[in-house]
């Protein structure tokens, strides 16, 4: 699977658009872009996933670049709620690689 | 409808002692996993089953073994625990969709089971 690389932290306005970057330079032609999260020492949990096109649900956006080397989740009004890491994945299934995410912190 | 389960929530071991971690899932996926995560690290695969009566190794498999029960139950046995196995373990299922070259696999994560070995 291909690797991912995430900043390690962002902040992040109650109310305004969180959004958060992903540089998968290395994804092959056939793998997924997955986001999850965390909040505090929960389950991870499903965000959304892509492959080329852009991708929206009640959660969050996926912005993938036509080249696909990179992708960008987008959190349109984040709440406190939301304070979370964020981890972005690419692969084939079966055999996710979790690297240390981005930790998101919404501010008052 | 309770998703992923994970028992116990919590447990401390002595180094040496063995114990069986148990999941469960209800939504009649196929495909079920055991990650572990140490403090401020991401999850690392231990043990898959793709599906009932097959496991595969993951990242880290060294000082466990699986059982795929049956669709609903994966366990996670240590035999020997040692403190380097002290951990957050967490079960999660998925349905893989798609074929050979595509396939799409949405993880559904259970609560954790937080282990200490002494």
């Amino acid at each position: 699977d291909a690797k991912t690389t995430q900043p390690p932290s962002m902040d992040c306005a109650e109310g305004r658009a969180a959004n958060l970057p992903c540089n998968h330079s290395t994804i092959s032609g056939n793998e997924y872009v997955y986001w999850y999260r965390q909040i505090h020492s929960q389950g991870p949990q499903y965000i959304i996933h892509g492959l080329k096109n852009n991708e929206t649900n009640e959660m969050a956006s996926l912005i993938i670049t036509e080249d696909r080397k990179s992708s960008t989740l987008i959190l349109p009004h984040a709440t406190l709620r939301d304070t979370a890491v964020y981890y972005c994945i690419v692969g084939l299934g079966q055999n996710f690689v979790f690297g240390p995410g981005t930790r998101l912190s919404v501010l008052p | 409808n309770a998703g992923v389960t994970q028992t116990p929530k919590f447990q401390v071991l002595k180094t040496g002692q063995s114990m069986t971690l148990q999941c469960a899932q209800d939504m009649n996926h196929n495909s079920m996993y055991w990650y572990r995560q140490d403090p401020g690290m991401g999850l690392r695969l231990i043990y898959y089953s793709a599906s009932e009566g097959t496991t595969d190794k993951g990242e880290v498999p060294n000082g466990y073994n699986v059982s795929r029960l049956n669709k609903r139950e994966f366990s996670l046995r240590l035999e020997s625990a040692a403190p380097s196995q002290t951990s957050v373990y967490f079960c999660a299922s998925s349905e893989v969709y798609g074929g050979e070259y595509f396939s799409t696999d949405t993880q559904y994560f259970g609560p954790g089971t937080r282990l200490t070995v002494l």
